[in-house]
């Protein structure tokens, strides 16, 4: 079955440099969802999207932005980069229903290294 | 947004069932509670999700007394590669869309 693809698996940035991390969601789920998941604590909700448009906002900072595209693919930039921004990265997908959580399929994750 | 309290780790061996009890005691009418496992570097897995009663999946099983200010899963004969981080999540409705919040979850530790 096809999953939630995030690219690259693996980058290294310089402080103060960009990034741009994608997600590409399963097909037909129209919510992605962002998370940071730095060493040794639990994933924290940055932002989602629903039907292209943001749907909840979360601890993002302003440095970083994010958007879901036409094909339903998300992309999160990242500018301004801190040594504090190294973490694992997670893209999340669902399709709405009618239970209020949803169940939510995650990604392998991009693993950013600021040095 | 309901907080949800958990046990930061437990200990278990190998066959033994496991139950991990999660608090939430400001849960709302239109909320529900979904457990994920989370491997090293991996992302979240979903492992159930229920409102009231009982929910059991070819996995866990999830226990919600009626007052709902709870929920246990329960890992049947867990193995070693069931050592991982649980999370409990309360999931609500905000301005119509959905908003999950990862808390501190429980690091299980199975011991051969």
């Amino acid at each position: 079955a096809a999953g939630v693809i995030q690219s690259p698996r693996h980058l290294i940035k310089e402080k103060r440099e960009t990034a741009t991390l994608k997600c590409y969601p399963i097909p037909r789920h129209d919510t992605v969802y962002w998370y940071q998941q730095g060493p040794g604590q639990d994933p924290q909700f940055l932002i989602s999207f629903y039907e292209k448009m943001q749907s909840d906002k979360g601890s993002i900072p302003d440095r970083f932005s994010a958007q879901q595209f036409s094909d339903y693919h998300s992309e999160l930039n990242m500018s301004s980069l801190e040594l504090g921004d190294s973490a694992l990265y997670f893209c999340a997908s669902s399709r709405r229903t009618e239970q209020l959580t949803g169940e939510q399929y995650f990604g392998p994750g991009t693993r950013l290294t600021v040095t | 947004l309901a907080k949800t309290t958990q046990p930061i780790s437990m200990d278990s061996y190998e066959g033994q069932e496991v139950n991990i009890t999660c608090s939430h005691n400001n849960i709302a009418t239109n909320d529900y509670i979904t457990w994920y496992q989370q491997f090293p570097s991996q992302g979240p897995r979903f492992i159930i999700q229920g409102y009231k009663t009982k929910v059991t999946n070819e996995v866990a099983s999830l226990f919600i007394p009626a007052d709902r200010k709870s929920s246990t899963l329960s890992l049947p004969r867990v193995s070693l590669s069931d050592t991982a981080v649980y999370y409990c999540l309360v999931g609500f409705l905000s301005g119509g869309y959905q908003k999950v919040t990862f808390g501190i979850g429980t690091k299980l530790q199975v011991i051969p």
